[in-house]
């Protein structure tokens, strides 16, 4: 069965304060694909990044940056220097081979204090 | 270019009454997902359609719960004799095809109070 868990329920920094999202995820597929959303108060989930786990390089983009890892089921997340705006709740969601559904965790809530 | 939209953003019902959410995808998107958001939780899958056919409705939580999408792009979920386990955000997303490592867009969900 697919799981996804996300054990931090909330994390406060403050500004410019590094922070790490945690994931870590159970499935018997050996093809299969990691995302992360935002979900800011707004309620949309903004897309954020996709993995395939035949591709364990390591993804940065700008402040962000994932860091996967197969051997401990984990897919990580971390924001360097953070910034108010960055303070939402953050989803990491695994999807098997030929499934159709994303199967989320119970998301971290993250407060960002200037 | 325009993203999911759905509508209402809000609606509130009375214990009994049967409901429509209505979802319109990214133009163009062959998959359209819905998933029911619970307070404080992630968002849990409900049913899939590829063009107009339904190919997943495992995860409807009853057969109160309905969704249609007749002509391949909107699609409406039905709520009928609602309850108040029911209230939850609904997110509707759409993918450009239906293979897995396709991206899912989220729309701004529909938030059902049952009072």
């Amino acid at each position: 069965a697919q799981k996804v868990t996300q054990a931090q329920t909330e994390i406060s920094v403050v500004e410019k304060e590094d922070v790490t999202l945690d994931c870590v995820y159970e499935t018997r597929d050996t093809t299969y694909y990691l995302f992360w959303y935002k979900q800011p108060p707004s309620g949309e989930l903004v897309f954020l990044i996709r993995r395939n786990s035949f591709d364990e390089q390591n993804e940065i983009s700008g402040r962000y940056s994932w860091n996967f890892q197969k051997s401990t089921s984990s897919f990580n997340f971390t924001i360097t220097a953070s910034q108010v705006v960055d303070s939402a709740v953050y989803f990491c969601a695994l999807r098997e081979e030929y499934g159709n559904k994303l199967v989320f965790g119970a998301g971290t809530i993250l407060r960002v204090k200037s | 270019g325009a993203g999911v939209s759905q509508s209402p953003r809000y609606k509130v019902a009375k214990r009994g009454q049967d409901v429509a959410l209505r979802c319109d995808p990214i133009s163009g998107h062959v998959s359209l997902f819905w998933y029911q958001q619970a307070l404080g939780q992630g968002p849990e899958f409900l049913t899939y359609f590829q063009n107009e056919a339904q190919l997943d409705k495992s995860g409807l939580p009853s057969d109160r719960f309905f969704a249609e999408r007749p002509e391949g792009s909107v699609s409406t979920l039905k709520i009928q004799r609602t309850q108040q386990e029911d209230s939850a955000v609904y997110l509707c997303a759409s993918s450009l095809r239906h293979i897995s490592p396709d991206t899912q867009y989220f729309g701004p969900g529909t938030r059902l109070t049952v009072l």
